[in-house]
């Protein structure tokens, strides 16, 4: 089925280590979005890229890097993972800057020890 | 963003049609009215967007009203897999901010 892609499902860290979510879409869509959810937050926006080729820092980009591989990938890198970084993250997707994001992957729950 | 407001609940039989009523009486003319939802525990899902005209899509139809001041969300057959809570937002422009205010949870009942 179309949509986007998440992965991993599951991750656990420890403080100071690094890893990458890795976040691809098949819709042929062009803005593509980071988020993460924590309990009685709502979703965050992290970092998002307009277009291919493009990135820009969302409300919370701190702690987060990212990469607009192409078209269909953008991956969320975390070089030193805090325990403030203990979320469920999620990618999303929208066939145009205008649009808010219409597909959402099934999100990674991410837990820093 | 617009201010939205919804009813924090509502019940519905399955079956029935699950209407979800949104006020959003200072919309701008270029704002988007946008339907989320969100069941728990998981991420969440687009339903349907809309600018003047009403919409209807294979989840749901989307009213808006004629000023634009409010609109209805409409699940034509409401299943028990639609419990979940109904986020309505009015946003223009680009931008991937998501602010879900309260929302409605919606309880389809047997």
């Amino acid at each position: 089925n179309a949509g986007v892609t998440q992965t991993p499902k599951f991750q656990v860290l420890k403080t100071g280590q690094s890893m990458t979510l890795q976040c691809a879409q098949d819709m042929n869509h062009n803005s593509m979005y980071w988020y993460r959810q924590d309990p009685g937050m709502g979703l965050r926006l992290i970092y998002y890229s307009a277009s291919e080729g493009t990135t820009d820092k969302g409300e919370v980009p701190n702690g987060y890097n990212v990469s607009r591989l192409n078209k269909r990938e953008f991956s969320l890198r975390l070089e030193s993972a805090a325990p403030s970084q203990t979320s469920v993250y999620f990618c999303a997707s929208s066939p145009r800057w205008q649009l808010r994001p219409q597909h959402f992957g099934d999100g990674t729950r991410l837990s820093i020890l | 963003d617009a201010k939205t407001t919804q009813p924090p609940s509502m019940d519905c039989a399955e079956g029935r049609a699950a209407n979800l009523p949104c006020n959003h009486s200072t919309i701008s003319g270029n704002e988007y009215v946008y339907w989320y939802r969100q069941i728990h525990s998981q991420g969440p899902q687009y339903i349907i967007h809309g600018l003047k005209n009403n919409e209807t899509n294979e989840m749901a139809s989307l009213i808006i009203t004629e000023d634009r001041k409010s609109s209805t969300l409409i699940l034509p057959h409401a299943t028990l897999r639609d419990t979940a809570v109904y986020y309505c937002i009015a946003a223009s422009g680009g931008g991937g901010k998501l602010i879900f205010g309260q929302g409605t949870e919606l309880s389809v009942k047997p």
